[in-house]
């Protein structure tokens, strides 16, 4: 079946430590974005990518770093710089820039 | 004040009943998406319209660009509808990368 694979589900991060999520996509899209979600807030943008080896900031980028290497894998990477990464991120794709979106199951990130 | 607005917030329901659930925006926009998320975290799309009205089984969603409202319907509610449901706009001359979120309805629908 299709679909946007997360993993893991729970990671938990110590201080000074980065931690890399894994989002990997066999839906053939060429667009794959990544979204943080806090409580009480709505989801929000932190990098996306609209093809192979390119990438853009999105909202709150600040502490984190992706790359696109291949057009299935898009990870993400929470650096020590992020001071508060604990969060629920999710992964999503879509065929074009204006096209439905398809969405992972979420990794849940906590600090020890 | 948030861009994107949705009511109610929490919202139970007993099983069969018609519900409805409301987002209002205040940005002009190009498209609105109306989302799933699952206790366990995962999100579903169910609609992304730009006009008038679509339906996928149990669910309707209803847009007017004029009014910058939408709505999504649930016919004949069953505990398994039970999930967050947000709703998300592209802003005009935006694309998804611009999607801007409500802050979700948290829908429980009881036996």
């Amino acid at each position: 079946d299709g679909g946007i694979t997360q993993s893991p589900k729970y990671l938990f991060r110590k201080e000074g430590q980065n931690v890399t999520l894994s989002c990997e996509q066999n839906l053939n899209h060429d667009a794959m974005y990544w979204y943080r979600q806090d409580p009480g807030q709505g989801l929000r943008l932190i990098y996306y990518s609209q093809i192979v080896n390119d990438f853009q900031k999105g909202d709150i980028a600040e502490g984190y770093s992706v790359s696109r290497e291949k057009k299935e894998s898009f990870p993400l990477t929470v650096t020590s710089a992020q001071k508060n990464p604990t969060a629920f991120y999710l992964c999503a794709s879509s065929m074009g820039q204006r096209e439905k979106l398809f969405f992972g199951s979420g990794t849940q990130l906590s600090v020890l | 004040k948030n861009e994107v607005e949705q009511s109610p917030q929490n919202l139970t329901a007993q099983e069969g009943e018609f519900i409805t659930i409301n987002c209002s925006y205040s940005v002009g926009i190009s498209a609105l998406h109306w989302l799933q998320q699952h206790p366990g975290g995962g999100i579903v799309s169910l609609f992304m319209l730009s006009s008038g009205k679509k339906k996928h089984g149990r669910l309707i969603a209803t847009i007017n660009i004029q009014e910058k409202h939408s709505s999504l319907h649930i016919t004949a509610s069953h505990p398994r509808d039970s999930a967050v449901y947000i709703c998300a706009v592209i802003p005009l001359g935006g694309a998804t990368n611009k999607l801007i979120f409500g802050t979700g309805t948290l829908l429980a629908v009881q036996p």
